[in-house]
């Protein structure tokens, strides 16, 4: 049974880096039918998908955040990462990490595996 | 931009059938995936691309799709069925990743 679960600060400060670490236990992160993701929920909305990335390296990212989004995989760890910069208040939420699978139909198989969520504030 | 739209509540009592749509707005429509969200839980994936139920989620749950629009029933609604239900899908590329606003569904 493939587990998720993120780690990282809970309290950042407006205009630094959020970094968070989603540790998967359960199988391996260089699985071929895995695309590891990022998505948040801030307080009071719906869910925002901020990217995804395949051990391989290929990462695809929200339009919406721009360039301020980076993922990357450590395979010896079995860890994939997430880094935001120039947070603001508006990038506070409650972070997931989640795997999305790759069906053998060839097509995505929805993302049925999530960590439990770690709330991250941007303030002062 | 690729939208997905869902009304923002449905009420049904325990028993009923309680039908929350999904609809895209840009063609060709790709599969949508429906998760379940309650409080303090992390998201279930309750369905994939349209119609299909991941193994352990109870028969209840279905999805069907219709030109732009994929809908979730949930048939004999339990009191344990209450939760925010969102769709999902991809855009034409299959590169890009959206959720629907979010529909809350509320047992009477």
């Amino acid at each position: 049974q493939l587990q998720l679960q993120e780690s990282g600060p809970g309290l950042v400060k407006p205009s630094e880096t959020l970094s968070l670490t989603c540790t998967v236990s359960g199988g391996s992160i260089s699985s071929t039918i895995s695309y590891w993701a990022w998505i948040r929920q801030p307080p009071g909305k719906g869910l925002e998908w901020i990217g995804n990335i395949y051990y391989r390296g290929a990462t695809y990212n929200n339009p919406s955040l721009k360039s301020r989004v980076t993922i990357s995989v450590d395979m010896s760890k079995n860890q994939f990462s997430l880094k935001l910069d120039s947070v603001s208040a508006a990038d506070t939420a409650l972070y997931y990490c989640a795997r999305l699978r790759w069906d053998s139909s060839g097509w995505y198989g929805g993302f049925d595996y999530w960590g439990q969520g770690t709330l991250v504030t941007v303030s002062s | 931009s690729f939208e997905l739209t869902q009304p923002p509540s449905v009420s049904v009592s325990p028993g009923q059938t309680a039908r929350i749509t999904c609809s895209a707005d840009e063609l060709p429509k790709q599969f949508v995936y429906w998760y379940q969200r309650k409080p303090g839980q992390a998201p279930i994936l309750m369905i994939y691309k349209d119609n299909e139920r991941p193994s352990g989620i109870p028969e209840r749950f279905s999805g069907s799709s219709s030109g732009t629009t994929v809908t979730l029933t949930i048939s004999g609604v339990q009191a344990e069925d209450e939760a925010n239900y969102y769709c999902q899908s991809v855009d034409t590329s299959g590169t890009y990743v959206l959720f629907g606003g979010g529909t809350k569904l509320t047992v009477l």
